[in-house]
């Protein structure tokens, strides 16, 4: 089985610029995680959906950041403007909503904001 | 809102040292707690989790008790291997189905020297 698909793997971007990551799930998963991971510290939860529907994006920074899943399958997650403070990785986890909290994450997309 | 606190942000050991890693959770109602584990250029991956009080968990010869009173779920291995060397994260999510997010600690990065 295949698992988290996640790209690219690495962004370097100056202030300003944007940038869109991009999220393959386990077949058959419902539910999709994005997450956003500063260097040295836990994941943070930025938005996450249950198919193609948006359950909670109360973290996400809705002026640059937004995040899709248009067929409740694969989603993407777009960065308008990059600041410095954005510089992490973005990591995609999916799973069943039966199973909850047994996340499956990808390897993640390290963003570097110059 | 709830949170995890682990107390350690770095440990270093030797192998065939004891481990502990604690853990301390504040959280309405009843969460369950989980253990996951990140290799460098991975994604986190859940080691075990528990639900109840008193419930233990346990995999790969690690383990940690849920205990409600202490709101505590400290990680434990009698002898660390280096190949135990990882960042470990304490997560805890809402009770049954009713909230699938996961709310990381910041880490406790563990290195064990042979």
């Amino acid at each position: 089985e295949a698992g988290v698909t996640q790209s690219p793997r690495y962004a370097v971007l100056q202030e300003g610029q944007a940038v869109s990551f991009w999220c393959d799930p386990i077949s058959g998963h419902d539910t999709l995680y994005w997450y956003q991971q500063p260097r040295d510290q836990g994941p943070q939860l930025l938005v996450y959906f249950r198919d193609e529907a948006v359950i909670d994006n109360s973290q996400l920074p809705s002026d640059r950041f937004s995040a899709v899943r248009p067929k409740g399958t694969n989603s993407t997650l777009k960065i308008q403007s990059a600041k410095q403070g954005d510089t992490a990785t973005y990591l995609c986890a999916s799973s069943l909503l039966r199973n909850t909290g047994q996340l499956y994450f990808g390897e993640g997309s390290k963003l570097t904001v110059l | 809102g709830d949170s995890v606190t682990q107390t350690e942000g770095q440990v270093a050991l030797s192998e065939e040292d004891f481990l502990t890693i604690h853990c301390n959770y504040s959280a309405s109602g009843y969460p369950t707690l989980f253990w996951y584990v990140q290799y460098p250029g991975e994604g986190p991956q859940l080691l075990f989790r528990a639900s109840r009080d008193k419930e233990k968990g346990s995999s790969r010869g690690f383990e940690a008790t849920y205990d409600k009173g202490t709101t505590s779920f400290h990680l434990r291995k009698a002898s660390v291997q280096e190949s135990d060397s990882a960042v470990y994260y304490c997560a805890l999510s809402g009770p049954g189905g009713s909230n699938a997010k996961l709310t990381f600690g910041k880490g406790t990065k563990l290195s064990v020297k042979s």
